[in-house]
């Protein structure tokens, strides 16, 4: 199984801010990445996928890099409603998600 | 558009059997894969597996095998996600999404089964 690994676990960054996001994997999965943002009690929400490619009507402060086993997410200038849960999901060998990354205020 | 609607909460005893379902609107069903996830309280995301929505074929990822059934009924475009022998450590939300390729790009919105005596 393919382990992904998020860091940090919680981000604490002022609205206005850039954040930069993390998830390793544990054998290369290509671009095969995805990214979910997930408010609290809410679904989560596909952001990015292809490691990439930005979901239909995800704004372009949301940006995602990376390939092989090394991935970002960077949101630029982080408004209030940002402030969430963020997972990372390779989809190379079946699925796993990353642990998730809270990114707080 | 795109909707995921799921049944409502459930409040079961231990060894109870529970069945959620999806129902799917806005788009053909049977052209999208439907997956399941599950969340643990204050917990990250676990994929349950997937099921093919053309043949009915399912496939269960490592800890989902036995206790967990996929189904669907293609005529009311609804997937089915039954827990049976339902254990304390089975509370969670679970969700139902869609997928075509890799991601998962609509979700339902979360059916809280609790397991409590």
């Amino acid at each position: 199984e393919i382990v992904m690994t998020q860091s940090p676990a919680t981000l604490s960054v002022s609205p206005g801010e850039r954040a930069t996001l993390s998830c390793r994997a544990s054998q290369t999965v290509g671009s095969n990445l995805a990214w979910y943002q997930q408010k609290p009690g809410q679904a989560p929400r596909l952001l990015i996928y292809g490691a990439s490619t930005r979901a239909t009507g995800i704004p372009a402060r949301f940006s995602g890099s990376g390939s092989g086993t090394e991935f970002t997410l960077t949101i630029s200038r982080l408004q209030s409603e940002d402030f969430a849960v963020y997972h990372c999901q390779q989809s190379n060998d079946w699925y796993t998600f990353g642990q998730g990354t809270k990114l707080e205020i | 558009q795109v909707q995921l609607v799921q049944s409502g909460s459930e409040l079961k005893k231990p060894g109870a059997s529970v069945k959620v379902s999806c129902k799917a609107s806005g788009y053909t069903f049977t052209s999208y894969s439907m997956n399941w996830v599950r969340q643990a309280p204050g917990q990250g995301l676990e994929w349950m597996g997937w099921i093919n929505t053309n043949t009915g074929n399912p496939t269960y990822a490592q800890g989902f095998t036995g206790r967990f059934v996929f189904s669907l009924d293609t005529s009311v475009s609804t997937a089915y996600l039954q827990i049976s022998n339902l254990k304390a450590e089975d509370t969670a939300v679970y969700y139902c999404a869609r997928s075509y390729g890799g991601d998962l790009d609509s979700w339902g919105q979360g059916t809280l089964v609790t397991v409590s005596s």
